[in-house]
């Protein structure tokens, strides 16, 4: 079975400064790695994803994320906060690209909070 | 391309009700998962429907069923509502490989059910 850690339900930083959110996951076989970003009143956007080749993985807003097999770990990152980044983030894990027979499997989410 | 969309976007329904949601994926998407999330629980993973079959499902009672239409629109309905199925329900579709694999998956905004 897989499973998604995320370290903090709430984060927070100061406009400007560095985001870092944290992921862990479990897994039986080689992962297929996302985060989703969700803003109030609405679904699941997806910011990036890690299924196989380069393990530095660049998304959408400026956000990116490193895998590292031997960390189990999939940590977001972006060098400088805005305050539209607040929003409930979420890492997932799949045995697919897109998901397998379970769907994708959903961390608990952290809640980035911008202090202006 | 249109993104996912799912109606109604809100809903209240009482104890013992049915309740019926629709989902219209992405042009071109033929496979549509259902997901469950609420504050306790978080994202759960419902079904997963595709070519108008049932191709895989969580871990939730049979009062939660779905079904999709030849043209690749989705149905969810739950029977019997009860308090606990208070939720945001997301819908998410995805292209399937020849080989069968799943692409990743886009999410809808979501239908807010709340059950008094």
């Amino acid at each position: 079975a897989q499973s998604v850690t995320q370290l903090g339900s709430h984060v927070s930083v100061s406009e400007g400064a560095l985001v870092l959110l944290r992921c862990n996951y479990s897994s039986s076989v080689p992962p297929y790695l996302f985060w989703y970003v969700q803003y109030p009143n609405q679904g699941l956007q997806l910011l990036l994803k890690y299924t196989t080749g380069a393990t530095l993985v660049k998304g959408i807003n400026g956000f990116e994320a490193e895998f590292k097999k031997s960390e189990t770990s999939f940590h977001l990152t972006k060098p400088s906060a805005h305050m539209s980044d607040e929003a409930e983030y979420f890492c997932a894990v799949s045995d697919l690209s897109g998901g397998g027979a379970d769907g994708l499997t959903f961390g608990k989410g952290t809640h980035l909070i911008i202090q202006p | 391309k249109a993104g996912v969309t799912q109606t109604p976007r809100y809903l209240i329904k009482t104890r013992g009700q049915q309740v019926t949601l629709s989902c219209s994926p992405i042009s071109g998407h033929r496979s549509v998962s259902w997901y469950q999330q609420t504050p306790g629980q978080g994202l759960q993973f419902l079904f997963e429907y595709f070519s108008e079959t049932q191709r895989n499902k969580g871990n939730f009672p049979g009062r939660f069923s779905g079904r999709q239409f030849s043209n690749s629109r989705s149905e969810m309905n739950v029977s019997t509502l009860e308090l606990g199925d208070s939720a945001l329900y997301l819908c998410a579709s995805s292209a399937r490989l020849a080989g069968g694999t799943r692409e990743t998956q886009y999410f809808g905004p979501g239908t807010r059910l709340l059950v008094l």
